[in-house]
């Protein structure tokens, strides 16, 4: 089993629908979760972190997390063609020597039609 | 703002060389990463630092090594290049604490032939 899952998409949506991007992960201690945008041919950006259960709203963005399902997930509300990119989600852990890492799923490719 | 740089966008090397990537960041970050990048795999952690002459091996160290000299520099070294590690490679840097968001420099694309 993969430390951090994603579907690799693409996900298509058309202009102003909502976009659901999900992941799950392996590990129960891992304390916080990271979602990066990637454009092709960019390096990733922050878009939102969490670390509590439930959601965070941030403008368009809304992350969710769900401890015991360990699962957590990043809506995107009216969504734009500028927002097509590849959606990394990321995982902050401790490895077997007692150090915080952070693993990366795959990412999602999400496509806006407009 | 956070800024990190790489030292070259692309590079080409050939088969045994050494290859020295370098990574700077201007932000006084304490903790600083090596990533490669390849399609299907995403980003897999190769080294990190959190304090200056301090490194730990990553998820796939084999056929690197890295060096921190100074707080602001990490460099990646390959010692003896392979076709295998043709990829994207992207430098990291964060503050210490929970949040972690990690700020990435714009890649280096290594092709070795």
């Amino acid at each position: 089993q993969k430390e951090v899952e994603q579907n690799s998409g693409p996900l298509s949506v058309p202009e102003g629908a909502i976009a659901s991007l999900n992941c799950t992960y392996s590990d129960r201690g891992s304390q916080s979760f990271f979602w990066y945008r990637q454009y092709s041919g960019k390096s990733p950006e922050l878009i939102m972190f969490i670390y509590s259960n439930g959601d965070k709203e941030d403008g368009r963005f809304t992350a969710q997390l769900n401890k015991a399902s360990q699962y957590v997930s990043l809506l995107i509300r009216d969504s734009q063609p500028s927002d097509s990119a590849t959606y990394l989600c990321a995982v902050l852990r401790v490895d077997s020597g007692g150090y915080q890492k952070v693993t990366f799923g795959i990412g999602t490719k999400l496509q806006v039609i407009p | 703002d956070v800024k990190v740089t790489q030292s070259s966008r692309y590079l080409v090397k050939r088969t045994g060389e050494k290859v020295f990537l370098e990574c700077v960041q201007d932000m006084d970050h304490e903790n600083m990463f090596w990533y490669r990048q390849d399609p299907g795999l995403g980003l897999r952690l190769i080294y990190f630092s959190y304090d200056v002459k301090m490194k730990e091996k990553g998820d796939i160290p084999e056929g690197y090594s890295v060096s921190r000299e100074k707080k602001e520099r990490f460099s990646l070294i390959l010692e003896s290049a392979s076709t295998n590690q043709t990829s994207m490679y992207l430098c990291a840097s964060s503050l210490s604490g929970r949040a972690r968001e990690q700020y990435f420099g714009p890649g280096t694309r290594l092709t070795v032939t």
